[in-house]
């Protein structure tokens, strides 16, 4: 079984709609992590949790919230979903204390129409 | 200014040949720094990290480090077609927390 999952893996929504995305892991790691990335502009840090009660906004949070709803699940949700956060999501986890490799979820697909 | 910058390429090598891939960065308290692999439509996976000056090798791989001059590299000996990706520098700086800051990739072709 995979270590970071998420689901969905893939998302149709309209313009308005509220949508969550969940990532799940079993590697016992403290931090979880989301990003996004669209073609030629890598990867974008949208928020970062360091523990259940340390969240922190990272580059691009506008538009998002998240949840960490225990150590091993971290949500994102789009409260009102427009076109241009279809992009690829992807979820991370790293375990502090040591060089703080980062292992990343499948990803999820958005499409907002 | 992107505080790590990578040459988008498309990097093109022959089958054979050694790949560089080339990474530099602009927080000087950076500590640690990874190369991932990305594949189309896929997920990163880490290759290798590094955190002393210097080179690091993993098989065909060579990781270096260079903080005076605030760069590191990837070589990829003996490239195949299967190295065909966009590798992504990430370093983890002062800046955020600690979250790693990624670099938008180099995409490589190895040519058969």
């Amino acid at each position: 079984d995979a270590d970071v999952t998420q689901t969905p893996r893939n998302r149709i929504t309209k313009t308005g709609k509220r949508i969550m995305l969940e990532c799940s892991q079993t590697k016992g790691h403290d931090r979880m992590y989301w990003y996004r990335q669209d073609p030629g502009l890598g990867l974008q840090l949208i928020y970062y949790s360091f523990d259940v009660k340390d969240i922190n906004k990272g580059e691009i949070s506008d538009g998002y919230s998240v949840s960490r709803q225990a150590q091993a699940k971290f949500s994102l949700s789009l409260e009102s979903a427009i076109p241009n956060q279809t992009a690829l999501y992807f979820c991370a986890t790293s375990e502090s204390g040591g060089q703080e490799t980062q292992y990343f979820g499948p990803g999820t697909r958005l499409l907002v129409l | 200014q992107k505080e790590v910058e990578q040459n988008s390429g498309p990097l093109s090598v022959p089958e054979g040949a050694i790949a560089s891939l080339n990474c530099t960065y602009s927080d000087r308290g950076s500590q640690s720094f990874f190369w991932y692999r990305q594949y189309s439509g896929k997920s990163p996976e880490l290759i290798m990290f590094i955190y002393s000056n210097g080179d690091k090798e993993d098989g065909r791989f060579t990781a270096q480090l260079n903080k005076a001059s605030q760069y590191v590299s990837l070589l990829i000996r003996d490239s195949q077609p299967s190295d065909s990706a966009t590798y992504l520098c990430a370093v983890k700086g002062r800046n955020s927390g600690y979250a790693l800051n990624f670099g938008k990739g180099t995409s490589l072709l190895v040519t058969p």
